[in-house]
């Protein structure tokens, strides 16, 4: 069974900082993974999504990293800004037996916090 | 071009009563994905489906829990009975395509549900 670890569970950083946001899975056979964003009584919006043969992908000031062989990922966020602040989803598709190429399966999510 | 609708955004119900969640998913997609997020819990997959198909249902409770997605209209999660342990928010996603894990998923803003 696919299981997706993130760390922090939050964090805190001034404005203007760069993080690094964790993300970990177990089962290394996946199809892709992909990085969301979830503000506080609204939806999803999804940040970037690296295939399972790509190593990273880039948006702006966002860049994820896939390592599938070590089941790793890491959202990097340049020059954080106060509206930045959101609780940062982690999501893998695939990785167990008998799980369509459909199925997420999500971490808790990392709270960010830029303090202005 | 609307993104995935869902509504209610918030829906009270008392023990015993049934809950009816829609999602229209976005112009184009015929793919419909059912999720619930419980507190403090990372989003977890519920149910699949196409028009007028079920797909997977593997991860919806098997007692009070159905879906549908008719050829016309929104998809419908129904609860049954709801119980407390309900309480949580339900997301909606759409796909134009299955694909072979390749497609990204569009989510809905949620539907929150609070059983008293």
């Amino acid at each position: 069974k696919q299981e997706v670890t993130q760390i922090p569970a939050a964090l805190s950083v001034p404005e203007g900082e760069n993080l690094v946001l964790n993300c970990s899975f177990t089962d290394s056979a996946i199809y892709n993974l992909q990085w969301f964003r979830q503000d506080p009584g609204k939806g999803l919006t999804s940040l970037l999504l690296i295939q399972s043969s790509q190593r990273e992908q880039t948006s702006g000031r966002l860049n994820a990293s896939l390592d599938k062989s070590s089941g790793r990922s890491t959202l990097y966020i340049a020059a954080s800004q106060p509206g930045d602040s959101a609780t940062y989803l982690c999501a893998v598709n695939g990785g167990y037996s008998g799980a369509g190429s459909y199925q997420l399966t999500f971490g808790k999510g990392t709270k960010l916090s830029v303090i202005p | 071009n609307a993104g995935v609708m869902q509504n209610p955004r918030h829906l009270v119900r008392r023990r015993g009563q049934e809950a009816r969640l829609r999602c229209s998913p976005m112009k184009g997609h015929s793919h419909v994905y059912w999720y619930r997020q419980l507190p403090e819990e990372g989003l977890k997959f519920m149910v699949y489906l196409q028009k007028e198909n079920i797909i997977d249902e593997s991860g919806m409770p098997k007692e009070r829990f159905s879906a549908e997605f008719p050829k016309e209209g929104p998809s419908i999660l129904r609860i049954q009975q709801v119980v407390r342990g309900d309480s949580a928010a339900y997301f909606c996603a759409s796909s134009r395509d299955q694909g072979a894990g390749v497609e990204k998923l569009f989510f809905g803003s949620g539907t929150q549900l609070s059983v008293l």
